[in-house]
């Protein structure tokens, strides 16, 4: 099936950096998600886009929709602990399956 | 409150012994989904339904089974077949076909002893 490959895998950073982390599949997608998942916990749902180009924000967070339609990127701004947690894109390919496709996940981990 | 509940948290299994995991919302969701979490990798499609009665196999289907009798629930049988099943399992509902932003369970941890 269609795959996503995002990265990086894994970051490190201190406390207050910004952080980005980005999707690229060779399908073309209608539809980008990124998800935050907390230690034992299902992934809960950060941003969603619908459309090429859009940029969307929520709150220290900002993520867009990649004009080819085939890539995104997040953005945390100046990060706290409780940013700690596995963070993953998934997107719907444009031939209407009715299912998403994840990202391997990006997991960031926060030094005081 | 509205939401999924997947029961148990923490499953443990013997070797050779069927298990099912629970998966109930009350979001009045129409489809649901089960998806496979392992270290380092992304989430794998199990098995969906998009409505009672229905349901269609996801990339890593063989050895688990499913059955959607009810709206509100969406079980999952790990039987003795899917030969490396300890891993976090994951539940999803969404609320139609124009809404992707999945709701998820909390999960089961699915060992095998």
């Amino acid at each position: 099936g269609q795959q996503l490959n995002q990265s990086p895998q894994s970051m490190f950073i201190q406390e207050g950096e910004d952080v980005s982390m980005n999707c690229t599949s060779s399908s073309i997608f209608n539809t980008w998600l990124w998800y935050k998942q907390d230690p034992g916990e299902g992934p809960v749902l950060l941003i969603a886009l619908y459309k090429a180009g859009e940029l969307t924000s929520n709150g220290r967070l900002t993520a867009q929709f990649g004009i080819t339609r085939k890539d995104s990127f997040l953005n945390i701004s100046a990060s706290i602990p409780s940013d700690v947690g596995i963070y993953f894109c998934a997107g719907r390919v444009i031939q209407g399956a009715q299912k998403l496709v994840f990202g391997q996940g990006t997991r960031l981990t926060i030094n005081p | 409150d509205g939401g999924i509940t997947q029961s148990p948290k923490y499953l443990f299994r013997k070797e050779g012994q069927n298990v099912t995991l629970s998966c109930e919302q009350n979001l009045n969701h129409d489809a649901m989904y089960w998806y496979r979490q392992d270290p380092g990798q992304g989430l794998r499609l199990i098995y969906y339904s998009q409505i009672v009665n229905d349901f269609q196999k996801g990339d890593i289907a063989e050895g688990y089974s499913v059955s959607r009798e009810k709206k509100e629930s969406f079980p999952l049988t790990v039987t003795s077949a899917q030969k490396n099943p300890t891993a976090f399992y994951l539940c999803a509902s969404r609320v139609d076909v124009l809404w992707y932003g999945y709701t998820f369970g909390s999960g089961t941890r699915l060992t095998v002893v």
